[in-house]
């Protein structure tokens, strides 16, 4: 099973941020979380992944909670391109375990 | 570097056929991993390959089986298609599985089967 909670859909005006939650209380030390994300069944594409402290890249940033058991995806500046299904992974911490992905969260960027 | 590629990228077969679907990873990247999507079962792991063995495996029957090469591009094989094996299958590469290792998709082959 999914070690992450998510919201099943949002919406975001285009031009403004979007900010998708993700809880995962029962995370454990090494874990680390990834998104990605996937447009309409193409592959899921790889966003962000961090440990403990804020993270951002070109495409995001992630900001997690200091008890770790939730973070948000924060798209700065949403486009009609960024409607897709967003996954929040746990990553187990051993050799060889892959994601288990849960439903994810569909964001519908609106004009 | 050119991503993972995946071929066919589409595929129908009929009920009791098998059928082979390829993956080539990443250069350089030694880890594969399959996944099966269906829209009532979401995104599932099959198994994952790294150096030649497969080092871990999802919960599907034995009639989905796969190998890896030793320039580490993958194989995954169904046989006796059934219905339910409709889906979209989704190969990933990354260096060598670790956790700190971020997984990169494929476009997916879509199988249909009538």
């Amino acid at each position: 099973d999914a070690k992450t909670t998510q919201p099943p859909s949002m919406d975001c005006a285009e031009g403004r941020a979007a900010n998708l939650p993700c809880n995962h209380s029962t995370i454990s030390g090494n874990e680390y979380v990834y998104w990605y994300r996937q447009i309409h069944s193409q592959g899921p594409q790889y966003i962000i992944h961090g440990l403990k402290n804020n993270e951002t890249n070109e495409m995001a940033s992630l900001i997690i909670t200091e008890d770790r058991k939730s973070s948000t995806l924060i798209l700065p500046h949403a486009t009609l391109r960024d409607t897709a299904v967003y996954y929040c992974i746990v990553r187990p911490d051993n050799y060889g375990q892959n994601f288990v992905f849960g439903p994810g969260t569909r964001l519908s960027v609106l004009p | 570097k050119a991503g993972v590629t995946q071929t066919p990228r589409y595929l129908i077969k009929t009920r009791g056929q098998q059928v082979t679907l390829s993956c080539s990873p990443i250069s350089g990247h030694r880890s594969v991993s399959w996944y099966q999507q269906t829209p009532g079962q979401g995104l599932q792991f099959l198994f994952e390959y790294f150096s030649e063995t497969q080092r871990n495996k999802g919960n599907f029957p034995g009639r989905f089986s796969g190998r890896q090469f030793s320039n580490s591009r993958s194989e995954m094989n169904v046989s006796t298609l059934e219905l339910g094996d409709s889906a979209l299958y989704l190969c990933a590469s990354s260096l060598g599985g670790g956790t700190q290792e971020t997984q990169y998709f494929g476009p997916g082959t879509r199988l249909l089967v009538l």
